[in-house]
């Protein structure tokens, strides 16, 4: 089946430093993929979304690139800053022939806490 | 901006009791979620739904769930027989389309079984 791998957290950034999280999913098909964003007390939010192959996805700042040859959707950002402390989530949605909607396969997510 | 709601913010329970949780999803939505987060843990799927039907559904979604969408706005997730193990948080969503749309998620309900 399918299933979304994240690095471990939590991470500790400076501010102003650069940011990576590592993603990487297996699926049958060809996935759609997404970076959503949990703020302290609050729901998901999406980030950024990358629909097929090289695609980019980018969002304040945040940017991630659809690579099929590696499996991988990894989120970097170049200068964080003491907002960005959320716990990031890295999903994929597989194609699906016939409609219905499609479920979202998340990874554990990773905390990330940036300090001054 | 139009935005999934869900109600209540908070509920607690006892086992084995029923308990309903209320979403109104984004209004030229066709495509319905329901999500749970146990603490600490990933985000689950538990169901999707379209056309007044469940089109997906996880094994977690077993005999004692079940949603409705009772009329044009609301979208709920009923609970027959609470168990400890499904305090967790419960997030809705609902998106436009399917794969490549985004899924809009709402705030959740958090639900404690004591």
């Amino acid at each position: 089946g399918d299933s979304v791998t994240q690095m471990e957290g939590p991470v500790t950034l400076s501010e102003e430093a650069f940011l990576t999280i590592n993603c990487t999913y297996t699926a049958t098909g060809y996935p759609s993929l997404f970076w959503y964003v949990q703020y302290p007390g609050e729901g998901l939010q999406l980030l950024l979304k990358a629909t097929k192959a090289d695609d980019k996805g980018s969002n304040k700042g945040f940017e991630a690139t659809y690579r099929k040859e590696t499996t991988s959707f990894h989120l970097e950002k170049g200068s964080v800053q003491v907002s960005d402390s959320a716990v990031y989530f890295c999903a994929l949605s597989d194609r699906q022939v016939t409609g219905g909607g499609n479920k979202l396969t998340f990874g554990t997510g990773t905390q990330l806490k940036v300090e001054l | 901006e139009p935005e999934v709601t869900q109600t209540p913010s908070h509920q607690v329970t006892q086992m084995g009791q029923e308990v309903i949780l209320r979403c109104v999803p984004i209004s030229n939505h066709l495509y319905f979620y329901w999500y749970r987060q146990i603490l600490g843990q990933k985000v689950e799927f538990l169901v999707s739904f379209y056309n007044n039907e469940i089109s997906e559904k996880s094994e977690i979604f077993d005999d004692q769930f079940s949603v409705e969408r009772p009329d044009g706005s609301n979208f709920t997730l009923k609970i027959r027989s609470t168990k400890l193990e499904d305090s967790a948080m419960y997030f809705c969503a609902s998106s436009e389309g399917t794969y490549t749309d985004t899924q809009y998620f709402g705030p959740g309900t958090r639900l404690t079984v004591l």
